[in-house]
């Protein structure tokens, strides 16, 4: 079965820095990712998804992430980050017919 | 838009004491899903629905059942609370299991088992 990745668990940054989040899949062929964010105290949403295609996906809120297939990663990044991006972020695998969760990256972004 | 939602969104229990959390999408979605989320384990699935009448257990369905009473609707119960048991339940749902569609989450129902 798939299972996922991230290895940053806790990110802390300044307002306007770059950000990049780590994210790897355990094995390759056909793959769906996703990454969602939670902000605090609020339900799971989706940032972006890949299916297939070109392999730098844009989102919501100016993130972007980039599915590299020899390196089986999905890694998330924005190039400037602002407060209201605290949040917890996770990427997912679709496995079969369930999503399989990464243990997510808890990001705080100070002014 | 509603979307998805759970039922109550607090709840502590005693050890033993049983619960059912509610769940209902009005996104016609035909699959439903059931969470939990604890500190540095990410979410993990409990249960499932992918239709009507049908159910599958995910990777922690142990100590839970599930009941897909209508499209709308999916509970989850807990017969016997445990300790183990507290965390934060998401529900979950999708247009179709296993398509690309993604998934839309809930508000979530913290739980306490005291």
């Amino acid at each position: 079965a798939q299972s996922v990745s991230q290895h940053n668990h806790h990110v802390i940054l300044s307002e306007a820095a770059s950000l990049e989040l780590g994210c790897n899949y355990s094995y390759g062929g056909t793959v769906n990712l996703f990454w969602y964010v939670q902000y605090p105290g609020q339900h799971l949403q989706l940032l972006l998804k890949y299916f297939s295609g070109d392999p730098l996906v844009k989102g919501i809120k100016g993130f972007e992430a980039e599915f590299i297939k020899s390196k089986f990663s999905f890694n998330l990044r924005k190039p400037s980050v602002q407060w209201s991006d605290t949040a917890e972020y996770f990427c997912a695998v679709k496995d079969t017919d369930k999503l399989i969760f990464g243990t997510g990256t808890r990001l705080q972004v100070f002014p | 838009n509603a979307g998805v939602t759970q039922t109550p969104k607090f709840q502590v229990l005693k050890t033993g004491q049983s619960m059912t959390l509610q769940c209902a999408q009005d996104m016609n979605h035909n699959s439903m899903y059931w969470y939990r989320q604890d500190p540095g384990m990410g979410l993990r699935l409990i249960y499932y629905s992918a239709s009507e009448g049908t159910t599958d257990k995910g990777e922690v369905p142990n100590g839970y059942n599930v009941s897909r009473l209508n499209k709308r609707e999916f509970s989850l119960r807990l017969e016997s609370a445990a300790p183990s048991q507290t965390s934060v339940y998401f529900c979950a749902s999708s247009a179709l299991l296993g398509s690309n569609q993604p998934q839309h989450f809930g508000d979530g129902t913290r739980l306490s088992i005291l």
